[in-house]
């Protein structure tokens, strides 16, 4: 099956800076990844998401990169500011109806 | 924050217990998924159903039993032969069982086994 693997666990940045969190997946077939954003106390939230057919996608001072060659993708935010403090969560599909997640980030942004 | 709401928010249970989880959601999805969040290794899912009377093992079933009698409600039991089971619980439903769709989650239930 999909074993995905996502680094740093943690992240310290200031605020302003960018961020950069990757993920690995093993399964070629895997089509679909998106990445989900928990923030203390709430909910898993979907932020972005890429399919395989997209190298790239961005939205506002968030943006999500994909590689198939090497089967690596990754959440980039700029402009960091402490609400962006949580915890990020990458996912890849394992068939068509699951999704495999990673083992989460914690971004800490400091004024 | 409606949409997905599970209970209680917290639960004790004494060793040898089983005890339900509750997940109810009113976003009229047809997929509803059970996920065990332990600190260090992300969502790992329990089980998952496609429709009413349909069901199907996770990465992590064993030790965990599910109904889905109702479209609305999918109740998770965490029974005595779970070895581990004090946990932070997710619910999440989608609108159809595929991996695209996006999942809406619930607050959460933190079980802690006295």
């Amino acid at each position: 099956g999909e074993n995905v693997e996502q680094h740093p666990s943690t992240l310290s940045v200031q605020e302003g800076d960018s961020a950069v969190i990757k993920c690995t997946y093993s399964d070629s077939a895997s089509n679909y990844f998106p990445w989900y954003k928990q923030e203390l106390g709430k909910r898993p939230q979907l932020i972005i998401d890429i399919r395989s057919n997209v190298g790239e996608k961005k939205d506002q001072r968030i943006a999500v990169t994909l590689n198939k060659t090497a089967k690596h993708f990754s959440l980039h935010i700029t402009e960091t500011q402490p609400e962006d403090s949580a915890v990020y969560f990458c996912a890849a599909s394992e068939g068509f109806q699951k999704l495999v997640f990673g083992t989460g980030t914690r971004l800490l942004v400091s004024p | 924050d409606g949409g997905i709401t599970q209970s209680p928010k917290y639960l004790f249970r004494k060793e040898g217990q089983n005890v339900t989880l509750s997940c109810e959601q009113n976003l009229n999805h047809d997929a509803m998924y059970w996920y065990r969040q332990d600190p260090g290794q992300g969502l790992r899912l329990i089980y998952y159903s496609q429709i009413v009377n349909d069901f199907q093992k996770g990465d992590i079933a064993e030790g965990y039993s599910v109904s889905r009698e109702k479209k609305e409600s999918f109740p998770l039991t965490v029974t005595s032969a779970q070895k581990n089971p004090t946990a932070f619980y997710l619910c999440a439903s989608s609108i159809a069982l595929l991996a695209d769709n996006e999942q809406f989650f619930g607050p959460g239930t933190r079980l802690t086994v006295l």
